[in-house]
This record gives C-alpha cells, sequence and structure tokens, in this order.
C-alpha cells in the first residue's frame, strides 16, 4: 500500500499563475517531509522541507503547506516560471532530514505554459 | 547544497555478471547512505540504508545477497548488484545527508543500468 500518495500524475499551469501540487500521506509516524524537483534520468533536487510541529514554510517562490490532521501538504509555487516544468516528488520521513530514509510518492510532472 | 556523486552513469552489462556503482559525497562526511531504485514512470523505492563501519539494513523484499552494499569510509557507499538479470535493470540512485548534520537527503545523479 501507498504510504504517500499524489494523486496528479500531471498539471498544467499558465506561467506567471500559481501551481499547487499536493500530496496525502497516510503513515502517522511521518514526522518531516519534503519536497523535490527531478528531470528525466537526473537525480531529485532538494526544493524545501517541513517539519510537523510547523503548518508553513516558505522559501522564495516556493510555500509547504501541511495539514497534519489531514494528512495532507500541498506545495505552492508562485509565480510559475517555464523552468519550473519538471516531476515534483513529495517525500516523507518519520526522521528529521529523512535520516531513516524517505518514502516518495508517485510524482506529479508539472507543466508551465508560456 | 551538497554534492553527492555517482559513477557510473550509465551501464550496460550482459545477463549473470556483476556491476559495482560508486556514490561519494564530496563535500561532506556522511555515516549513512541510502540506495533508491527508481522503475520507468514509478517512484523511488527505498532499497537499503548503507551504514559506514557496518552491515546495510535492506527493505523488505530486498535481496541482500543479490544487492551487495559496502560502506567503507564516511564519502563512499557501494552497491553491486551481483548476477544481474534483465529484470534488475533500472536507474539506481543514491543520497546522503539528513539528522544533525543537513536537514534533507542530498541525491546523486543516478545509474542507468541495463542488463542485456
Amino acid at each position: 500500500d501507498q504510504q504517500v500518495k499524489q494523486n496528479s500524475p500531471s498539471l498544467s499551469v499558465q506561467e506567471g499563475r500559481i501551481s499547487i501540487l499536493n500530496c496525502d500521506y497516510t503513515n502517522s509516524m511521518f514526522d518531516y517531509f519534503l519536497w523535490y524537483k527531478k528531470y528525466p534520468a537526473e537525480g531529485p533536487t532538494f526544493l524545501i522541507s517541513i517539519s510537523s510541529i510547523k503548518d508553513k514554510n516558505e522559501d522564495g517562490r516556493f510555500t509547504v503547506f501541511l495539514n497534519k490532521s489531514a494528512k495532507h501538504l500541498s506545495l505552492h509555487i508562485v509565480p510559475s516560471q517555464p523552468g519550473d516544468s519538471a516531476v515534483y516528488f513529495c517525500a516523507a520521513s518519520s526522521k528529521r532530514g529523512g535520516a531513516d530514509g524517505l518514502t516518495f510518492g508517485k510524482g506529479t510532472h508539472l507543466i508551465i505554459q508560456p | 547544497g551538497a554534492v553527492v556523486s555517482q559513477h557510473p552513469s550509465r551501464v550496460i552489462c550482459k545477463s549473470g555478471t556483476s556491476v559495482k556503482i560508486e556514490c561519494r559525497s564530496l563535500d561532506f562526511q556522511a555515516t549513512t547512505m541510502f540506495w533508491y531504485r527508481q522503475f520507468p514512470k514509478q517512484s523511488l523505492m527505498l532499497m537499503a540504508t548503507s551504514n559506514e563501519g557496518s552491515k546495510a539494513t535492506y527493505e523488505q523484499g530486498v535481496e541482500k545477497d543479490k544487492f551487495l552494499i559496502n560502506h567503507a569510509s564516511l564519502t563512499l557507499s557501494t552497491l553491486t548488484v551481483t548476477s544481474a538479470h534483465p529484470e534488475d535493470s533500472s536507474f539506481y540512485i543514491c543520497s546522503a545527508g539528513g539528522g544533525g548534520v543537513t536537514d534533507t537527503q542530498y541525491f546523486g545523479p543516478g545509474t542507468r543500468l541495463t542488463v542485456l
């Protein structure tokens, strides 16, 4: 069973608008959540993370929101830029920084339309 | 961010042979590294945790005798795919970091293994 779910395989957003990527998890032991961006045949690149003691973390154009009671998190990118087109993976861990390994969702392919 | 390298970036081998993949943390020491596998259009799946100076721990369903892991130093972990078969063809990625050292896992660029 999938412990981290990204239910949208793809998302198309116009340049300049807000991109919202969603992620749900089932394991209540998860305490730390991360978002990665990935291009084909490359390793994932870290974007932003959030600890379960927070409900929001912001870094430039990227903001992650966590609703622990709903076991739901989202990544907001604003404004969206063409270079943001990639696959975005949500990942979770029971330890800070993913120190016990990461459980990944299946990813959402974000396409930014000019 | 921190840099993690992998070598080789791609390898093609014959069925029955063994292949070694190296993962190095270039600008920090990592007592723990992780190995993942990604099949086409699938998620990254954690295979094993590589522990410096001790045995690796494997996730359920991953054969430890098939995927040999050695973490001989604080900057190097190796994954050896023994007696490779076509179904082992995949994208293998390592990561390092996390815990008290950094707040995330940094990933290598991955190794594309094709077994003929």
